[in-house]
């Protein structure tokens, strides 16, 4: 079955700095992969989605992430955080194909921005 | 264009009561999930409903159940409710396809005393 790695339930960077959030798939053939947010006391809102077109997603608020199938990666990247970033941020796989739709998420990183 | 709508926001029940939560998704989305998010766990998937018939089902015990109806929506039953059970409900609509990623209610906080 398919799954994910968070690497870090907590992260904190400074005001402007660089957002790094690590994900890592467990998958025999290329996966769909995601990235949702959360804020508090909300649902998941989609931050952005692989799904086998450009390896380099790019997404909403600034966000992006890089595809690499040699190191079976998928990390959320922000060239300079915002105090607005602060939240939770789930990875999540899904097996390509019909009848394979199920989302399993990762553990989460909660993202902290000092300012 | 309306999203995803859960209801109610915040339930509060007895050990040994039963709780049922409603999902109503997206126009046009035919699928319905439900995942429970426990303090400290994670998301943990539930249940998925398409076209009204249970397409896959999590680790969780049989009562734990839901269905969905001719419109689409969703209610999940949770019967003898146990204290642990206490957590934010999360339910999430698509069309069938995976690449297009689920969009999220609010989510039902469950508390049990």
């Amino acid at each position: 079955a398919q799954s994910v790695t968070q690497l870090g339930s907590h992260v904190s960077v400074s005001e402007g700095a660089l957002v790094l959030l690590r994900c890592n798939y467990s998958s025999s053939v290329p996966p769909y992969l995601f990235w949702y947010v959360q804020y508090p006391n909300q649902g998941l809102q989609l931050l952005l989605k692989y799904t086998s077109a450009a390896t380099l997603v790019k997404g909403i608020n600034g966000f992006e992430a890089e595809f690499k199938k040699s190191e079976t990666s998928f990390h959320l990247t922000k060239p300079s955080a915002h105090m607005r970033d602060a939240a939770e941020y789930f990875c999540a796989v899904s097996d390509r194909g019909f009848g394979n739709e199920k989302l399993t998420f990762g553990t989460g990183t909660r993202l902290t921005i000092i300012p | 264009e309306a999203g995803v709508t859960q209801s109610p926001t915040h339930l509060i029940k007895t050990r040994g009561q039963q709780a049922t939560l409603r999902c109503s998704p997206i126009s046009g989305h035919t699928s319905v999930y439900w995942y429970q998010q426990a303090l400290g766990l994670g998301l943990q998937f539930l249940l998925w409903y398409d076209e009204g018939e249970e397409r896959n089902r999590g680790n969780f015990p049989p009562r734990f159940s839901g269905r969905q109806f001719p419109n689409y929506s969703s209610e999940l039953n949770v019967n003898a409710l146990e204290l642990e059970d206490s957590a934010l409900y999360l339910c999430a609509s698509s069309v069938r396809a995976a690449f297009y990623g689920y969009t999220f209610g609010s989510g039902t906080r469950l508390t049990v005393v």
